[in-house]
């Protein structure tokens, strides 16, 4: 099992341009999870998926934050246009359901963006 | 009101010591819950689930006290290698997944 796969490892950027950040869930997962981690504010969970439908947003801090799954095998977390305040490392993690229990959640290695 | 709210520490114990902390939630429809461990600039992974009866796993023991709503972490006999960051994680919805994290509890174990 090659686990959750985040891309790219890091990020440098200039404020205003676009980053687009990239998940492979493990195969068979229905749940994808997109976090955020701060010093300041900790995990935050920012939109999460079940079967590659978003079910809550209401963690995604602005309009410049937006995420999609096309597929049971991709999800993007797009920030346009980037700003400073934007800089953390991303998580996207994954599980899945079964018999009326929750599993545990597997983290891909995160993606550290600074928006210089 | 903080979701999901931990003592920051730093815990700092001697080898062989014992630490304990606790975690406390804010929606008392909360089914799930677990105990993640994070290193420093790592992901975190999950430690152990908690149960309502309480749970051992090794040196660890979770225990669930759901009518003050807050769970707790106890480590025996402490290594070198637990000195990390300790998260408490929480369903806060009773029929879906969406899982909280507390801001962590921060453990070092010198020798």
């Amino acid at each position: 099992d090659a686990g959750v796969i985040q891309s790219p490892r890091h990020e440098v950027t200039e404020m205003g341009q676009e980053v687009t950040l990239r998940c492979k869930p493990i195969s068979g997962h229905d749940y994808l999870f997109w976090y955020r981690q701060t010093m300041m504010r900790g995990l935050e969970l920012l939109i999460y998926f079940n079967n590659n439908v978003p079910i809550d947003d209401s963690g995604m801090p602005e309009d410049r934050f937006s995420a999609k799954m096309p597929n049971a095998s991709f999800s993007t977390l797009k920030i346009q246009p980037s700003e400073p305040r934007d800089s953390a490392v991303y998580f996207c993690a994954s599980t899945k359901t079964g018999r009326g229990s929750y599993s545990p959640l597997h983290f891909g290695n995160g993606t550290r963006l600074t928006v210089t | 009101r903080k979701e999901v709210e931990q003592d920051p520490g730093p815990f700092n114990v001697p080898e062989g010591a014992t630490v304990a902390f606790n975690c406390t939630y804010s929606n008392s429809a909360s089914q799930s819950f677990f105990w993640y461990r994070q290193d420093c600039r790592k992901e975190p992974k999950l430690l152990m689930s908690v149960y309502s009866s309480g749970n051992e796993d090794g040196r660890f023991t979770a225990q669930l006290n759901r009518a003050s709503q807050y769970i707790s972490l106890l480590i025996r006999d402490s290594k070198l290698s637990d000195s990390a960051t300790y998260l408490c994680v929480v369903n806060l919805s009773s029929n879906d997944y969406k899982l909280s994290f507390g801001a962590g509890t921060t453990v070092t174990v010198r020798a």
